[in-house]
């Protein structure tokens, strides 16, 4: 079975410092990925999604950024967060194809990031 | 663009009462629809899907929904809430043959009170 992971699970950081944020997927290959954020009490805005490796397409432009360095690893990194930045970010995946049963995004559990 | 409207942000409820969470969307074409669910501090959890066939889909922890096409909702229901059930509820919808990328609702609170 596919499993998707997030760490760190909370993090509290500086403003003007930098952020880096992984995700990673098991039990499957060549997923799409996704990066989410909520902030609090809203609801889901995309940031980034990626069909490859080496493939970021940006949703939201702003100070952070996004890269697949492996098939089944994301990682949204930031060089100088701002306090906008804080909120909860989630990773989803999804399977390749074009069925409608490929549509389904399968969540982490999320990454609490709180700049102060 | 599709669009998909929660139009209750909060629904408070009694524990073992019925409830329905409303979502409607707006698309001329077919659509693959969906209901998460997400408890405190966590991620989403995939309730339930409408990808094509019986309009009445069957999902986990004894929900359902309804596909309505000519109304263009996808209702959540529920015969007997429990405690548990409190969490918030977002609805998301697909446009077949177009980007594999959801748009979801703003989601909806759905508190369970004893």
């Amino acid at each position: 079975s596919q499993t998707i992971h997030q760490w760190p699970a909370t993090l509290v950081q500086p403003v003007g410092s930098p952020l880096s944020l992984e995700c990673t997927v098991e039990g499957t290959s060549n997923p799409n990925l996704y990066w989410y954020r909520q902030a609090a009490g809203r609801g889901l805005q995309l940031l980034f999604y990626s069909v490859g490796i080496g493939q970021i397409s940006s949703e939201v432009p702003q100070n952070l950024s996004a890269s697949r360095p492996q098939d089944r690893q994301f990682i949204l990194s930031s060089k100088k967060l701002l306090l906008s930045d804080s909120g909860f970010y989630l990773c989803a995946w999804s399977v390749q194809g074009s069925s409608g049963g490929t549509k389904t995004q399968y969540f982490g559990p999320g990454t609490r990031l709180l700049v102060l | 663009a599709q669009s998909v409207t929660q139009l209750d942000s909060q629904v408070p409820v009694f524990e073992e009462a019925p409830v329905e969470l409303r979502c409607n969307y707006s698309s001329s074409v077919s659509v693959y629809l969906f209901w998460y669910v997400q408890y405190p501090n966590q991620g989403l959890q995939l309730l339930l899907k409408y990808l094509s066939g019986s309009t009445l889909v069957k999902g986990i922890n004894g929900f359902e929904a309804e596909f309505n096409k000519s109304q263009t909702s996808f209702h959540l229901r529920k015969p007997s809430v429990h405690i548990s059930d409190t969490a918030e509820y977002f609805c998301a919808v697909i446009i077949s043959g177009g980007s594999y990328i959801p748009t979801f609702g703003r989601g909806t609170s759905l508190i369970v009170h004893p």
